[in-house]
């Protein structure tokens, strides 16, 4: 199972643009990319999937590099709201059985 | 609307007593899974089902049952051999074939030992 490694928290601003990068280098090659947002004492919510170069929805973004071995989301101006937790999978579908869910990143976004 | 209920959202238990965690999902989905999470950190797999009637052990299955008698359910048993049994209990499901989307989560129960 693919392992992922992701900053364990970021800061920032209302408005501005966070981006999170998520390495995971033993990726292979049916996994697609996950990202879910967990705000306290809630479960986690599907954001964004992708499998190669980028995809957009009205959430965020998702860029993912030829080699496959990385992946950054991105949120255009974030608000208080976007406050949470952010987890980074690798998931076999139709939807991986034994995902491995890290720590995820902590965002927080200040006023 | 469809969705999982994960039912108590609070629950209190006493030493020794064995508790059970309800997920009940109207979504048709395959696949359903339960998973801990401890005060900052991520989530761990203690057990999913594939299909009715059957179910495989996750990372810390140690201390709990499961059940999956019927499609739309997969109770959780917290019994008295889990050591350290406070925590934050997410139920999920995934549909078979319908990868896209990964996982739908409850919105939790909250076990806390007393």
């Amino acid at each position: 199972l693919a392992k992922t490694t992701q900053p364990v928290s970021m800061d920032s601003y209302e408005g501005q643009e966070v981006n999170i990068t998520c390495s995971h280098n033993n990726i292979a090659t049916n996994d697609y990319i996950t990202w879910y947002q967990q705000f306290p004492s809630q479960g986690p919510r599907f954001i964004i999937q992708g499998y190669k170069t980028k995809v957009t929805n009205e959430v965020a973004s998702l860029f993912i590099p030829a080699d496959r071995k990385s992946s950054t989301l991105s949120l255009p101006r974030v608000s208080l709201s976007d406050t949470a937790v952010y987890y980074c999978l690798v998931v076999l579908p139709p939807g991986g059985f034994k995902t491995i869910f890290g720590a995820g990143t902590r965002l927080f976004v200040k006023a | 609307d469809g969705g999982i209920t994960q039912s108590p959202k609070y629950l209190f238990r006493k030493e020794g007593q064995n508790v059970t965690l309800s997920c009940e999902q109207n979504l048709n989905h395959d696949a359903m899974y339960w998973y801990r999470q401890d005060p900052g950190q991520g989530l761990r797999l203690i057990y999913y089902s594939q299909i009715v009637n059957d179910f495989q052990k996750g990372d810390i299955a140690e201390g709990y049952s499961v059940s999956r008698e019927k499609k739309e359910s997969f109770p959780l048993t917290v019994t008295s051999a889990q050591k350290n049994p406070t925590a934050f209990y997410l139920c999920a499901s995934s549909a078979r074939g319908q990868g896209a989307y990964g996982y739908t989560f409850g919105s939790g129960t909250r076990l806390t030992v007393v």
